[in-house]
């Protein structure tokens, strides 16, 4: 059964810790791997897709890397602005990209 | 730029009602999709569509029927609301080549 798994549930970081938030996904044939970033009372915000093992895409303090069983989301200096919920998800559906998503991580940065 | 918008932002059904929640997205996207959060659930696919006038179903579609008449929007009807789709509602769309997907601000519906 196709799975996606966050760890930690919650986070919280001083301003400037750094940090990885995880996502570990059993899907039989990977067809894309999203973040997103959730805040209260909005809808997900579109972070980064990775494909393939080996891949890593960055923006800001963030970047995203993928294995053949996880992917890692690294926060850099965070700042309070970071703030969030770090939602990933896997493509089950191919072309029309529907998708399984974890329950997340609460991240909060305190200053 | 709107992006996605959702109608209404909160509601609340008595249960047996019907409703319909509306999804507009002025980007010309052909793919639309209904989503629903619950407490540590994560998002799960409700319905979605791949162009004008069609539908599918998604993870859990049952009590939903959806619409998509005109290409930029999405309904999602519930014909017989239940205490059990007490949820917060997100629509989502995105182009035919590109991945992200762009999501509304949500419709929180409490069912009592």
């Amino acid at each position: 059964e196709d799975q996606v798994t966050q760890s930690p549930e919650a986070l919280r970081l001083q301003e400037g810790e750094s940090s990885s938030l995880n996502c570990s996904y059993t899907v039989s044939g990977l067809r894309g791997l999203f973040w997103y970033r959730q805040d209260p009372g909005k809808g997900p915000e579109f972070l980064f897709t990775l494909y393939s093992a080996g891949e890593e895409k960055e923006k800001e303090r963030l970047k995203a890397t993928l294995t053949k069983k996880e992917s890692f989301l690294h926060i850099t200096a965070p700042k309070p602005e970071d703030s969030a919920t770090y939602l990933c998800a896997v493509n089950y559906g191919g072309a029309t990209n529907k998708l399984i998503f974890g329950t997340g991580t609460l991240l909060a940065v305190q200053p | 730029n709107a992006g996605v918008t959702q109608t209404p932002k909160f509601r609340v059904l008595k249960t047996g009602q019907s409703m319909t929640l509306l999804c507009a997205q002025d980007m010309n996207h052909e793919y639309m999709y209904w989503y629903r959060q619950d407490p540590g659930m994560g998002l799960r696919l409700i319905h979605y569509s791949v162009g004008e006038g069609t539908t599918a179903k998604g993870e859990v579609p049952d009590g939903y029927n959806v619409s998509r008449l005109k290409k930029q929007n999405f309904l999602l009807g519930l014909e017989s609301a239940a205490p059990s789709q007490t949820s917060v509602y997100f629509c989502a769309s995105r182009d035919r080549t590109n991945t992200e997907a762009f999501f509304g601000q949500g419709t929180r519906l409490t069912v009592v």
